[in-house]
């Protein structure tokens, strides 16, 4: 079945890069997005690949796509402490236009 | 734009009386998806239409759950007899199928049921 893993938390120091990972399952999903959740807010679309690509930068972000390895990555570049909150990886595309989230990692950046 | 809406933020009841949330996507978008959301846990998809056809629906969504989108543009989604597990946050995401479907999410509502 479908399905999205991420690792729960992570912790930085500001200024240092942070990567956070995703495996999924579905080796048919054709869009793989990263977004991010403040506490009691909703959810924010940071960036997004399509599954023909391995590599998108977009300014502090970068997400890089193994789809042998069903592998996503999401690369923020100087850590700020406004970078703090939860990271979540989703999928779609395959059989359905479902997004399947994972759990969510914790981000926490450290002054 | 201004992007997905949803009303009431915050609603408290208590177990047995039903609740409607509403969603109003952006306007030019095609597909509207609710999913729910527990403590620590990542979204969980409960349905989706495309223009007004409901689509896909979970095997969350049961018989007390209803959600429609009657003319393609806002939806509700109504939880009959609530019970205290139906407490989460409910979710909004639209999106336009041909844009690389890039959904855009509300803020949610939050459910609390006493």
């Amino acid at each position: 079945g479908e399905d999205v893993e991420q690792s729960l938390f992570l912790s930085v120091r500001e200024g240092d890069s942070s990567v956070i990972n995703c495996t999924y399952t579905d080796s048919s999903s054709t869009y793989l997005y990263w977004y991010k959740q403040e506490p009691g807010a909703g959810l924010q679309l940071l960036t997004y690949i399509f599954s023909n690509m391995d590599m998108k930068q977009d300014q502090r972000l970068t997400v890089l796509l193994n789809k042998k390895d069903k592998h996503l990555s999401l690369r923020i570049a100087d850590t700020q402490t406004g970078d703090s909150a939860i990271y979540f990886c989703a999928e779609t595309g395959g059989r359905t236009y479902k997004y399947i989230f994972g759990t969510g990692t914790r981000l926490k950046v450290l002054a | 734009d201004t992007g997905v809406s949803q009303n009431p933020r915050h609603k408290i009841t208590k177990r047995g009386q039903n609740v409607t949330f509403r969603c109003d996507p952006i306007s030019e978008h095609n597909r509207l998806y609710w999913y729910r959301q527990t403590l620590g846990q990542g979204p969980e998809f409960l349905t989706y239409f495309q223009n007004e056809a409901q689509l896909e629906k979970s095997r969350l969504l049961s018989d007390r759950f209803s959600a429609e989108r009657p003319k393609g543009s806002f939806s509700t989604l109504e939880i009959q007899r609530t019970e205290q597990g139906d407490s989460a946050m409910y979710l909004c995401a639209s999106s336009l199928a041909e844009k690389g479907q890039r959904g855009l999410f509300g803020e949610g509502s939050r459910l609390t049921v006493l």
